[in-house]
């Protein structure tokens, strides 16, 4: 299957500075990224979804300017935390479809694991 | 609007022993199902998918699942466990001509015990 590699795995920061994590489908072309929030023992949560050449579409409750997403290709995605807080700490996933039909598969990153300290 | 049920948030099963993990969803088109399976601090990884066709579907580690419109379920089974499958298990659907993103069941953790 398609492979999406996400990056890093783990991160640790202070609170108020800024963290960038990387999605990249590597052998495939993803116009649409997904990028989602998951809480210990809870499903995901949809932030947004990364459009390649425009701007993100967030879902309601979501801030933007917190969470900066960019797609600038058509194989990388990145969501930025911007002046993060210890709130902020959370297992984010990125995913990518192959395809354009609801039949196809996401195919996810394995997951970054934000503590902001 | 689409919307995944998953009952029961922890299963426990012995080795060996049959596992069963419920999924219901609601859609008011026809519904593409997916099971993913997420092991600790990973991404999620696609264990089978329901599109069309034949309602019993087999998938990935001896996993399979039979889509039942008249019950509106998804359950995914697997007969005999093995200590490796425990992990969380999220039911997803989809629809057709619809969206495209799928909505997550709230994720049920399958607990193996020896």
């Amino acid at each position: 299957g398609a492979v999406v590699s996400q990056h890093p795995s783990r991160v640790i920061c202070k609170s108020g500075t800024s963290v960038k994590i990387e999605c990249r489908s590597l052998d495939f072309q993803a116009t649409t990224m997904f990028w989602y929030r998951q809480f210990p023992k809870q499903s995901l949560m949809l932030m947004a979804t990364s459009n390649e050449g425009s701007k993100a579409t967030y879902e309601q409750g979501v801030e933007k300017d917190k969470f900066l997403i960019n797609h600038a290709s058509l194989t990388l995605s990145t969501l930025t935390v911007t002046s993060a807080h210890p709130e902020d700490s959370s297992f984010y996933i990125c995913s990518a479809r192959d395809g354009a039909g609801a039949n196809t598969e996401a195919f996810f990153g394995q997951g970054t694991r934000l503590t902001v300290v | 609007a689409q919307s995944v049920t998953q009952l029961g948030s922890h299963v426990s099963v012995s080795e060996g022993a049959l596992v069963l993990l419920r999924c219901n969803y609601s859609s008011s088109v026809p519904p593409y199902l997916f099971w993913y399976v997420q092991y600790p601090n990973q991404g999620l990884q696609l264990l089978l998918k329901y599109t069309t066709g034949a309602t019993l579907v087999k998938g990935i580690n001896g996993f399979e699942a039979e889509f039942k419109k008249s019950e509106t379920s998804f359950h995914l089974t697997k007969p005999s466990a093995h200590m490796s499958d425990a992990a969380e298990y999220f039911c997803a659907v989809t629809k057709s001509g619809g969206s495209y993103i799928p909505t997550f069941g709230r994720g049920t953790s399958l607990i193996v015990h020896p």
